[in-house]
Protein backbone atom coordinates (compact mmCIF):
# COMPACT_ATOMS: atom_id res chain seq x y z
CA UNK A 1 0.00 0.00 0.00
CA UNK A 2 1.56 3.53 -0.54
CA UNK A 3 2.92 5.28 2.19
CA UNK A 4 3.68 9.12 3.11
CA UNK A 5 7.47 8.84 3.61
CA UNK A 6 9.04 11.08 6.41
CA UNK A 7 12.54 11.74 7.37
CA UNK A 8 14.15 12.20 9.04
CA UNK A 9 12.04 10.23 11.93
CA UNK A 10 14.29 12.24 14.89
CA UNK A 11 15.89 15.42 14.86
CA UNK A 12 17.70 17.48 17.83
CA UNK A 13 18.55 20.62 17.07
CA UNK A 14 19.60 23.93 19.05
CA UNK A 15 17.25 26.92 19.85
CA UNK A 16 17.76 29.48 17.27
CA UNK A 17 18.68 26.75 13.99
CA UNK A 18 17.16 26.58 11.14
CA UNK A 19 15.63 23.06 10.67
CA UNK A 20 14.22 21.39 7.17
CA UNK A 21 11.59 18.27 7.66
CA UNK A 22 10.80 16.31 4.53
CA UNK A 23 8.17 14.58 2.96
CA UNK A 24 7.47 12.77 0.31
CA UNK A 25 3.90 12.23 -0.45
CA UNK A 26 1.82 9.54 -2.49
CA UNK A 27 2.21 10.42 -6.13
CA UNK A 28 -0.99 10.75 -7.29
CA UNK A 29 -2.02 12.59 -4.51
CA UNK A 30 -3.43 16.71 -4.94
CA UNK A 31 -3.55 18.16 -1.36
CA UNK A 32 -0.55 18.15 0.94
CA UNK A 33 -0.58 18.93 4.92
CA UNK A 34 1.61 19.86 7.99
CA UNK A 35 0.35 18.51 11.26
CA UNK A 36 1.94 19.32 15.12
CA UNK A 37 1.77 17.14 17.96
CA UNK A 38 3.21 18.56 21.30
CA UNK A 39 4.01 15.76 23.53
CA UNK A 40 0.86 14.45 25.43
CA UNK A 41 -1.52 16.47 23.58
CA UNK A 42 -3.33 16.54 20.30
CA UNK A 43 -2.46 16.60 16.50
CA UNK A 44 -2.77 19.80 15.28
CA UNK A 45 -2.95 21.54 11.68
CA UNK A 46 -0.75 23.42 10.54
CA UNK A 47 -1.39 24.18 6.92
CA UNK A 48 -2.55 22.59 3.93
CA UNK A 49 -0.95 23.02 0.28
CA UNK A 50 -2.95 22.49 -2.93
CA UNK A 51 -1.90 23.62 -6.70
CA UNK A 52 1.90 24.89 -5.50
CA UNK A 53 0.47 27.48 -3.16
CA UNK A 54 -0.74 27.32 0.70
CA UNK A 55 -4.41 26.78 0.94
CA UNK A 56 -5.24 26.62 4.74
CA UNK A 57 -2.98 27.99 7.69
CA UNK A 58 -3.85 27.80 11.30
CA UNK A 59 -2.68 30.26 13.90
CA UNK A 60 0.29 28.41 14.89
CA UNK A 61 2.01 28.82 11.32
CA UNK A 62 3.49 32.11 11.72
CA UNK A 63 5.97 33.60 9.86
CA UNK A 64 9.24 31.21 11.58
CA UNK A 65 7.19 28.83 9.16
CA UNK A 66 6.82 28.02 5.52
CA UNK A 67 6.11 25.09 3.11
CA UNK A 68 8.19 24.17 -0.29
CA UNK A 69 7.63 21.49 -2.48
CA UNK A 70 10.80 22.18 -4.16
CA UNK A 71 10.75 19.01 -7.12
CA UNK A 72 7.46 17.90 -7.47
CA UNK A 73 8.04 14.98 -5.02
CA UNK A 74 9.17 16.63 -1.65
CA UNK A 75 6.97 18.90 0.47
CA UNK A 76 9.08 20.48 2.90
CA UNK A 77 8.46 22.53 6.19
CA UNK A 78 10.99 24.88 7.68
CA UNK A 79 11.59 26.04 10.77
CA UNK A 80 13.84 29.55 10.72
CA UNK A 81 14.82 29.90 13.84
CA UNK A 82 13.77 27.13 16.50
CA UNK A 83 12.39 28.02 19.67
CA UNK A 84 11.81 25.12 22.35
CA UNK A 85 8.09 25.43 22.16
CA UNK A 86 8.50 24.15 18.80
CA UNK A 87 9.24 20.55 20.21
CA UNK A 88 6.58 18.18 18.95
CA UNK A 89 5.84 15.33 16.70
CA UNK A 90 5.44 16.73 12.78
CA UNK A 91 3.08 15.03 10.57
CA UNK A 92 3.17 15.09 7.20
CA UNK A 93 -0.03 14.15 5.30
CA UNK A 94 -1.07 13.97 1.65
CA UNK A 95 -4.64 13.40 -0.10
CA UNK A 96 -6.98 12.83 -3.02
CA UNK A 97 -9.39 15.59 -3.79
CA UNK A 98 -12.30 14.47 -1.35
CA UNK A 99 -14.93 11.80 -2.33
CA UNK A 100 -17.06 9.09 -0.60
CA UNK A 101 -13.58 6.95 -0.24
CA UNK A 102 -11.04 9.64 -1.04
CA UNK A 103 -7.39 8.68 0.64
CA UNK A 104 -5.80 10.54 3.17
CA UNK A 105 -2.54 8.89 4.43
CA UNK A 106 -0.24 10.44 7.53
CA UNK A 107 3.49 9.89 7.30
CA UNK A 108 5.29 8.18 10.42
CA UNK A 109 5.98 11.13 11.80
CA UNK A 110 9.58 13.25 12.78
CA UNK A 111 10.26 13.73 16.41
CA UNK A 112 11.83 17.76 16.71
CA UNK A 113 13.47 18.51 19.85
CA UNK A 114 15.01 21.65 20.71
CA UNK A 115 17.59 22.22 22.92
CA UNK B 1 -17.30 26.00 13.91
CA UNK B 2 -15.91 22.18 13.42
CA UNK B 3 -15.12 20.53 16.76
CA UNK B 4 -14.65 17.40 17.99
CA UNK B 5 -15.15 16.07 21.75
CA UNK B 6 -13.67 12.84 23.15
CA UNK B 7 -14.89 13.15 26.97
CA UNK B 8 -13.16 10.43 27.74
CA UNK B 9 -9.46 11.37 28.83
CA UNK B 10 -8.05 7.83 30.18
CA UNK B 11 -10.04 4.47 30.16
CA UNK B 12 -8.95 0.88 31.60
CA UNK B 13 -10.03 -2.20 31.58
CA UNK B 14 -9.45 -5.41 32.31
CA UNK B 15 -8.42 -8.09 29.13
CA UNK B 16 -11.45 -9.78 27.31
CA UNK B 17 -13.93 -6.68 28.52
CA UNK B 18 -15.47 -4.87 25.90
CA UNK B 19 -14.83 -0.86 25.73
CA UNK B 20 -16.24 2.10 24.10
CA UNK B 21 -14.98 5.21 23.31
CA UNK B 22 -16.85 8.09 22.38
CA UNK B 23 -16.72 11.04 19.84
CA UNK B 24 -18.93 13.93 19.73
CA UNK B 25 -18.50 16.50 16.37
CA UNK B 26 -19.55 19.42 15.84
CA UNK B 27 -19.90 20.83 12.11
CA UNK B 28 -22.33 23.22 9.77
CA UNK B 29 -21.44 21.81 6.77
CA UNK B 30 -23.36 18.79 5.15
CA UNK B 31 -20.53 16.95 3.91
CA UNK B 32 -17.72 16.25 5.86
CA UNK B 33 -15.10 12.88 6.82
CA UNK B 34 -15.04 10.99 10.36
CA UNK B 35 -12.34 9.24 11.19
CA UNK B 36 -10.66 7.37 13.90
CA UNK B 37 -6.90 6.78 14.51
CA UNK B 38 -5.67 4.56 16.74
CA UNK B 39 -1.28 5.98 18.32
CA UNK B 40 0.96 3.53 20.04
CA UNK B 41 3.58 4.49 21.61
CA UNK B 42 6.04 4.70 19.18
CA UNK B 43 4.10 7.89 18.20
CA UNK B 44 2.78 6.67 14.65
CA UNK B 45 -0.61 7.28 13.75
CA UNK B 46 -2.61 3.93 12.55
CA UNK B 47 -5.56 4.23 10.28
CA UNK B 48 -8.77 2.75 11.45
CA UNK B 49 -11.63 3.86 9.33
CA UNK B 50 -13.25 6.65 7.63
CA UNK B 51 -16.93 7.69 7.23
CA UNK B 52 -18.64 9.96 5.26
CA UNK B 53 -21.61 12.28 6.03
CA UNK B 54 -23.87 10.14 3.98
CA UNK B 55 -23.34 6.82 4.76
CA UNK B 56 -24.24 6.29 8.43
CA UNK B 57 -24.54 2.69 8.31
CA UNK B 58 -22.50 0.95 11.12
CA UNK B 59 -19.56 -1.13 10.87
CA UNK B 60 -17.88 -4.19 12.30
CA UNK B 61 -14.13 -4.83 11.65
CA UNK B 62 -13.21 -7.92 13.73
CA UNK B 63 -13.13 -7.10 17.53
CA UNK B 64 -13.56 -3.24 15.90
CA UNK B 65 -17.21 -1.49 15.66
CA UNK B 66 -18.00 1.96 14.83
CA UNK B 67 -21.92 3.19 15.67
CA UNK B 68 -22.22 6.63 13.68
CA UNK B 69 -25.44 8.56 14.37
CA UNK B 70 -25.73 11.76 12.81
CA UNK B 71 -29.00 12.83 15.28
CA UNK B 72 -26.64 12.62 17.92
CA UNK B 73 -23.22 14.26 16.01
CA UNK B 74 -21.93 11.09 17.31
CA UNK B 75 -19.01 8.41 15.92
CA UNK B 76 -18.40 5.83 18.28
CA UNK B 77 -16.02 2.68 19.11
CA UNK B 78 -16.30 -0.09 20.16
CA UNK B 79 -13.50 -2.60 20.49
CA UNK B 80 -15.02 -6.28 21.69
CA UNK B 81 -13.06 -8.75 23.68
CA UNK B 82 -10.39 -6.43 24.18
CA UNK B 83 -6.58 -7.30 24.01
CA UNK B 84 -3.70 -5.79 25.92
CA UNK B 85 -2.11 -4.65 22.29
CA UNK B 86 -5.28 -2.42 22.09
CA UNK B 87 -3.29 -0.11 24.69
CA UNK B 88 -3.01 2.99 22.71
CA UNK B 89 -3.68 6.18 22.17
CA UNK B 90 -7.17 6.57 20.30
CA UNK B 91 -8.78 9.88 18.09
CA UNK B 92 -11.08 10.47 16.36
CA UNK B 93 -11.37 13.44 13.79
CA UNK B 94 -13.55 15.35 11.15
CA UNK B 95 -12.16 16.19 7.73
CA UNK B 96 -14.03 19.01 6.13
CA UNK B 97 -13.44 19.52 2.47
CA UNK B 98 -14.94 23.05 3.15
CA UNK B 99 -12.10 24.17 5.19
CA UNK B 100 -8.94 22.82 3.12
CA UNK B 101 -9.66 19.41 3.93
CA UNK B 102 -7.94 19.61 7.31
CA UNK B 103 -8.44 17.49 9.73
CA UNK B 104 -9.80 18.19 13.21
CA UNK B 105 -8.90 15.81 16.04
CA UNK B 106 -10.04 15.52 19.04
CA UNK B 107 -7.69 15.32 22.44
CA UNK B 108 -7.64 11.41 22.42
CA UNK B 109 -8.84 8.95 24.69
CA UNK B 110 -5.35 7.08 26.39
CA UNK B 111 -6.85 3.02 26.71
CA UNK B 112 -5.30 0.64 28.91
CA UNK B 113 -5.86 -3.20 28.64
CA UNK B 114 -4.63 -4.69 31.52
CA UNK B 115 -3.53 -8.58 31.28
Amino acid sequence: EPEVTQTPSHQVTQMGQEVILRCVPISNHLYFYWYRQILGQKVEFLVSFYNNEISEKSEIFDDQFSVERPDGSNFTLKIRSTKLEDSAMYFCASSEPPSPNYGYTFGSGTRLTVV
Amino acid sequence: AQKVTQAQTEISVVEKEDVTLDCVYETRDTTYYLFWYKQPPSGELVFLIRRNSFDEQNEISGRYSWNFQKSTSSFNFTITASQVVDSAVYFCALSDPNTGNQFYFGTGTSLTVIP
